[in-house]
């Protein structure tokens, strides 16, 4: 069964960079026909897409964050991740990866980590 | 960019009613849908894609039809375990991307 898993710091000071990995795990992430994608969701509010990668490199971003993102795949290690630059307040949010079919739809997500940006 | 709207915002029924739920796209999305099923503090689950193709292991109670613009969720009997809030997502336009509807809660009547 796949499982994935975010693991970062849960608080950044504004201004610096959030960073986190997602760890694959009962499958491949060189999977053909699959991509990996980042999701977040602030407090009280619904699901915005961040972005998601192929395992060979192809990587599409959300173009309201695309400044400030970068994603990266690790394949030796079944691992992707996510870097948001110059964070503020308003990037809290609970930060899901999930495994992408194709362009569609994600199944199965991580249980996502919550990141507050504070001083 | 694709705005998806989600009404209502919150559904109020009781176990064993039918729930409606409504998404719109502002412009065509063909069948291109997904339905997401999320509960405080866990992952968010595929329910349907495709509009109407429901994921594995969902329950036959749980059922999406539409095309075009405007798409339903229609869960036939609610069970104390489907309260939780739903999600619907375009994946049509690339690019630039995805987007998602704003939710509906579904809460206990």
């Amino acid at each position: 069964q796949l499982q994935l898993q975010e693991s970062g710091p849960g608080l950044v000071k504004p201004s610096e960079t959030l960073s986190l990995t997602c760890t694959v795990s009962g499958g491949s992430i060189s999977s053909s026909g699959y991509y990996w994608g980042w999701i977040r969701q602030p407090p009280g509010k619904g699901l915005e897409w961040i972005g998601n990668i192929y395992y060979s490199g192809s990587i599409y971003y959300n173009p309201s964050l695309k400044s400030r993102v970068t994603i990266s795949v690790d394949t030796s290690k079944s691992q992707f991740s996510l870097k948001l630059t110059s964070v503020t307040a308003a990037d809290t949010a609970v930060y899901y990866c999930a495994r992408m079919e194709w362009l569609h739809w994600f199944d199965p997500w991580g249980q996502g980590t919550l990141v507050t940006v504070s001083s | 960019e694709i705005v998806m709207t989600q009404s209502p915002a919150t559904l109020s029924v009781s176990p064993g009613e039918r729930a409606t739920l409504s998404c719109r796209a502002s412009q065509s999305v063909s069948t291109k849908l997904a339905w997401y099923q999320h509960k405080p503090g866990q992952a968010p689950r595929l329910l349907i894609y495709g509009a109407s193709t429901r994921a594995t292991g969902i329950p036959a109670r749980f059922s999406g039809s539409g095309s075009g613009t405007e798409f339903t969720l229609t869960i036939s009997s609610l069970q104390s375990e489907d309260f939780a809030v739903y999600y619907c997502q375009q994946y049509t336009n690339w690019p630039p991307g995805l987007t998602f509807g704003g939710g509906t809660k579904v809460e206990i009547k």
